[in-house]
């Protein structure tokens, strides 16, 4: 049984760097989430993806962040001119295609160190 | 806009004590309430869920109910054991024409001693 996959599982860079992380859904998932989670907080919300479409961003995204599906199945996020203050835990999730609210599956998520 | 509030943390107790931790959320419309739960070291997993008013969900001895009238989704347990020590994060989805987007609380640390 495959769950959500994430590479890199940490990643620590210097500020001004460009990183990107990829999350694997689990397949046949149609619906791809993004959340970011900073300590002592629960996890907050990014992008949404259905198949490949992203169909809501967050205010938190700001234009050094940019996220793609391309096929959609697995998807890529990447931070521009990283700053100390995205040092968090980035986590993806699926849910499967279907009518209504359907449970998240989240993968271990990638842990970031801006220095 | 929705938001989920619950009781800070850490919240301890000793081995077989009765838990509860109080879930609030504001919402318009009738979103979908979930419980998550984080193990040391593990990643975020859906602990039980509730889709409408006065449903109970319910897994592992855990329970909570959706309660419309108080908007509350508070987590119980009878008999906690020391392996459910963990982080506990109520959510919620969908609602007043939002997407399935999950809306979490801060968290809540459980310690159980032995």
């Amino acid at each position: 049984d495959t769950g959500v996959s994430q590479d890199p599982r940490h990643k620590i860079t210097k500020r001004g760097q460009n990183v990107t992380f990829r999350c694997d859904p689990i397949s046949e998932h149609n619906r791809l989430y993004w959340y970011r989670q900073t300590l002592g907080q629960g996890p907050e919300f990014l992008t949404y993806f259905q198949n490949e479409a992203q169909l809501e961003k967050s205010r938190l995204l700001s234009d050094r962040f940019s996220a793609e599906r391309p096929k959609g199945s697995f998807s890529t996020l990447e931070i521009q001119r990283t700053e100390q203050g995205d040092s968090a835990m980035y986590l993806c999730a699926s849910s499967p295609r279907a009518e209504g609210i359907n449970e998240q599956f989240f993968g271990p998520g990638t842990r970031l160190t801006v220095l | 806009g929705n938001s989920v509030t619950q009781m800070e943390g850490p919240v301890t107790l000793s081995e077989e004590a009765f838990l509860t931790i109080n879930c609030t959320y504001t919402a318009t419309g009738y979103p979908s309430l979930f419980w998550y739960v984080q193990y040391p070291g593990e990643g975020l997993q859906l602990l039980l869920k509730a889709t409408k008013a006065d449903d109970k969900g319910s897994n592992k001895g855990f329970e909570a109910t959706y309660r419309k009238e108080t908007t509350s989704f508070h987590l119980e347990k009878g008999s906690v054991q020391v392996s459910d020590s963990a982080v506990y994060f109520c959510a919620l989805s969908g609602g007043g024409g939002a997407t399935n987007k999950l809306i979490f609380g801060t968290g809540t640390l459980l310690a159980v001693q032995p």
